[in-house]
Order: C-alpha cells, then structure tokens, then sequence
C-alpha cells in the first residue's frame, strides 16, 4: 500500500466551483505539505503543517485554504476555483527534522474550465 | 531573491554518463536535494548532500560545492528507465525548501 495517498487523482471542475483535495498517509509522519507544479515551473510550496495544530501559508497561498484533520490527514480546498488553478497537486509528508527528506503523494490532476 | 537554476533539457544516449548541473543563490543554505521525477508521477529521493564533496550511491552520484553555489548530479551506464525530470532543491536559512524547475532528461537508444 503506498505511504502517501490523494484523492482525487483527476477532477474537471467548473470556475466558481468549490473543490477539495484530500491527503492520506500512513508514514506516522508530523509535517505534511500541498504544493503545486506547472509546466516549467518548479514545486510551489501552497500551505504546510507541522502538527495538527499548526497551519503556515507557503508561497502562493491566495486562493486555498487547508485543514488538519488528523495527524495523517490534510486537505487542501479551493473554496471558487479559476482557470489558473489548473495544475497537478502534491501532497508531501516528512519528518521532524527541518532538512528530512519529503514524501509525495501520486499527485491530483486539476482542470478548472 | 532566491534562484535555483538548471538546464530545461538534455539529452543522453543510453549505456552513456550524464551529469546534470544545479547552480543556486539562495539566503543561507542547510542542504541539497535531488529527487527524479517520470512524467505524470510523484517526485522521489534521490541524494542529499550537506557537505561538500561527492557522495556515489549506485548508478547515480551527487557532487556538492558550497563556495561555488554548485551541485551536479552524475548518472552513469544509463539506461531507458532513467528518462525522467530531475529536481534540484535547496533548504534555505528558514528550512524552507526552495525548487528549482527540473531538467528532463531524455534517453536515446
């Protein structure tokens, strides 16, 4: 079973809409990340959480919001998708240490009309 | 800013060495990584180094420079498999982790 899992992996969705994308892992880890990737752009760090109680923006936080459900759990919403939020979203997890290495998720394909 | 750079493209031959090149200005620096990623899929680990010098695991090697705001990635026998992005990121003086945009590496018969 993998470590890391996302659900959905693909979603066409509608602009104005409102979407979540959810996050799953079983690697016992604290920190969980979202990031987005755009073609010939590197990771863009969106929202990261280093416990349950702990939320920080990233990078390009306008736009998303998150929630920790859970030590395992970690969502990701877009609460009125636009057409620039078109991108593969990652979820990342790692462990406490600040330079331990990150674990993604396979990824979920957005495509907002 | 910050600015992690790499080649966009490369292209190899299989049974070949490539090295994969990473040059970065960031503020402060705690680390470097490098994760291979295949079209449509998820990033994976690949090497870090925090140290100079390099550090040879396998195939693939990873060489570090600190003075030089330089890394490269060494692939060698390569093989069809190996066809993939390749990410460079570096931790910056806030444990951030800063990516630069991946160099895909395509693998010819």
């Amino acid at each position: 079973d993998a470590d890391v899992t996302q659900t959905p992996r693909n979603r066409i969705t509608k602009t104005g809409k409102r979407i979540m994308l959810e996050c799953s892992q079983t690697k016992g880890h604290d920190r969980m990340y979202w990031y987005r990737q755009d073609p010939g752009l590197g990771l863009r760090l969106i929202y990261y959480s280093f416990d349950v109680k702990d939320i920080n923006k990233g990078e390009i936080s306008d736009g998303y919001s998150v929630s920790r459900q859970a030590q395992a759990k970690f969502s990701l919403s877009l609460e009125s998708a636009i057409p620039n939020q078109t991108a593969l979203y990652f979820c990342a997890t790692s462990g406490m240490a600040d330079t331990d290495t990150q674990y993604f998720g396979p990824g979920t394909r957005l495509t907002v009309l | 800013g910050q600015n992690i750079d790499q080649p966009t493209e490369m292209t190899a031959t299989e049974g070949a060495i490539v090295q994969i090149n990473c040059t970065y200005q960031t503020s402060g620096f705690n680390g470097l990584f490098w994760y291979q990623q295949h079209a449509g899929e998820a990033p994976t680990f690949l090497s870090y180094n925090v140290l100079d010098g390099l550090e040879e695991k396998g195939r693939f090697s990873s060489f570090l420079s600190r003075s030089k705001g330089y890394s490269y990635l060494l692939l060698k026998e390569l093989q069809m498999k190996d066809s993939a992005s390749y990410l460079c990121a570096v931790v910056d003086s806030n444990y951030q982790l800063i990516w630069g945009a991946g160099t895909k590496l395509i693998i010819k018969p």
